[in-house]
């Protein structure tokens, strides 16, 4: 069964600053890995994945993820935050099966962003 | 907007009631997702269909909760006799099949039971 730990519930950082957010994964075999946001009272927004290729991924917002499979970590970036990235951030990991199988992703428990001005 | 669409957006019922939301799909989607997310938490997969046929369903789907999904296109996910533990956020997806792992979202309905 595959898994996904987002260490960090909480992460702070100046408007301005690099920010990173950590994400481990864990799935048998080379895995699809994704990064969502959600606002309040809106639904999941897709930021970007990895599929295949290059290791680092360029996604929407300026957000970026560098898939490290020997630490078996995808965690997204972005080299200067604003204020509006404040969200909560979660990673998902889907395992590559068969086609016409479901694809269902597995999430992990989320870590919410504040962007300080 | 060709989004995903899920009504309603809140549902309040009292325990032991049945509910029933709905989920419109991203038209050319034939795929389609049910997870439920509760505080705290990352959404759950509970069911998947590809079409109309409903090809897979988590552990976590009792035997209270059956989704369908007639034409292929919207899906209804129905709750009988509602617990208290199944206040949460139902969330609907959808992907198509040429890109089967990018899904897509909907709003979410949150369901509180009393």
């Amino acid at each position: 069964a595959q898994s996904v730990a987002q260490p960090e519930d909480q992460v702070n950082v100046a408007e301005g600053n690099p920010l990173t957010v950590k994400c481990t994964y864990s799935v048998s075999g080379n895995p699809y890995l994704f990064w969502y946001v959600q606002y309040p009272n809106r639904g999941l927004q897709f930021l970007l994945k990895y599929i295949t290729g290059d290791n680092l991924v360029k996604g929407s917002y300026g957000f970026e993820a560098e898939f490290n499979k020997s630490q078996t970590s995808f965690h997204l970036k972005k080299p200067s935050a604003l204020v509006s990235d404040s969200a909560l951030y979660f990673c998902a990991v889907s395992p590559r099966i068969s086609s016409g199988s479901a694809r269902q992703l597995t999430f992990g428990s989320g870590t919410q962003l504040t962007v300080l001005p | 907007d060709t989004g995903v669409s899920q009504d309603p957006r809140h549902k309040i019922t009292k325990r032991g009631q049945n509910v029933t939301f709905r989920c419109d799909p991203i038209s050319e989607h034939n795929r389609l997702y049910w997870y439920r997310q509760t505080l705290g938490q990352g959404p759950e997969f509970l069911t998947y269909f590809q079409n109309e046929a409903q090809l897979e369903k988590s552990r976590l789907l009792s035997d209270r909760f059956s989704a369908e999904r007639p034409k292929g296109s919207f899906s209804t996910l129905e709750i009988q006799r509602t617990e208290q533990g199944d206040s949460a956020m139902y969330l609907c997806a959808s992907s198509s099949q040429g890109k089967p792992y990018e899904q897509y979202f909907g709003p979410g309905t949150r369901l509180t039971v009393t």
